[in-house]
């Protein structure tokens, strides 16, 4: 089966730097990848999606990285705002239609 | 357009009672799946629904769990005889098709006393 990890739960940056947030995936044949930002108490909301044959796809502030090679996944924001502190998912989808979620990391943002 | 909704946004329960988790997909979107996310954790799939093809049941953690999507749209997770480790928030996504962007609702937040 598939196990997504991150490698940081928690993050704290200072407003304006950029921030990475990491994801490792075991399974080779994942080949679809998404990553989330949720919230205190709301749903999951989609960032930005890349599929296998990328390994880059940049979105407004975003970017997302991805090395097939060593099975890991990032999320880039440039300019970090307040605004951007929640908890990021990656999440991985192998062939099929669920998708496997990583546990999370806490981003902080501060003023 | 409406995004994923979900009924009710919270539900407080006694033990051994079922509930019904209702799920309105955005209008167009083929697939509908449900996932549980336990407080601080990830999210733990549960069961996916493709057009007219059979669902995916294999992330349904006991057989107390069911559900079922009516004309392709709106669907309901069932949870019989509720235990206290039912207890978590519960989301519907949807997409277009599989493997594209699933786009999640707000979630019900499930309370098992």
């Amino acid at each position: 089966g598939e196990s997504v990890g991150l490698h940081l739960p928690t993050l704290s940056v200072q407003e304006g730097d950029n921030s990475i947030i990491n994801c490792a995936y075991s399974n080779s044949a994942s080949d679809y990848f998404i990553w989330y930002k949720q919230e205190s108490g709301k749903g999951p909301q989609f960032i930005i999606d890349i599929r296998s044959n990328m390994d880059k796809r940049q979105g407004q502030r975003v970017t997302v990285l991805l090395n097939k090679t060593v099975k890991h996944l990032s999320l880039q924001i440039a300019a970090t705002q307040p605004g951007d502190s929640a908890v990021y998912f990656c999440a991985v989808n192998n062939q099929g239609g669920k998708l496997i979620f990583g546990q999370g990391t806490e981003l902080s943002v501060k003023p | 357009g409406a995004g994923v909704s979900q009924s009710p946004s919270n539900k407080v329960t006694e033990k051994g009672k079922d509930v019904e988790l209702r799920c309105d997909p955005i209008s167009g979107h083929t697939a509908l799946y449900w996932y549980r996310q336990s407080l601080g954790q990830g999210l733990e799939f549960l069961i996916y629904f493709q057009g007219n093809s059979a669902p995916d049941k294999s992330g349904l953690p006991s057989d107390r769990f069911s559900a079922e999507r009516t004309g392709g749209s709106v669907s309901t997770l069932t949870i019989q005889r509720t235990q206290q480790e039912d207890s978590a928030v519960y989301l519907c996504a949807s997409s277009l098709e599989r493997q594209e962007a699933q786009y999640f609702g707000p979630g019900t937040r499930l309370l098992v006393l």
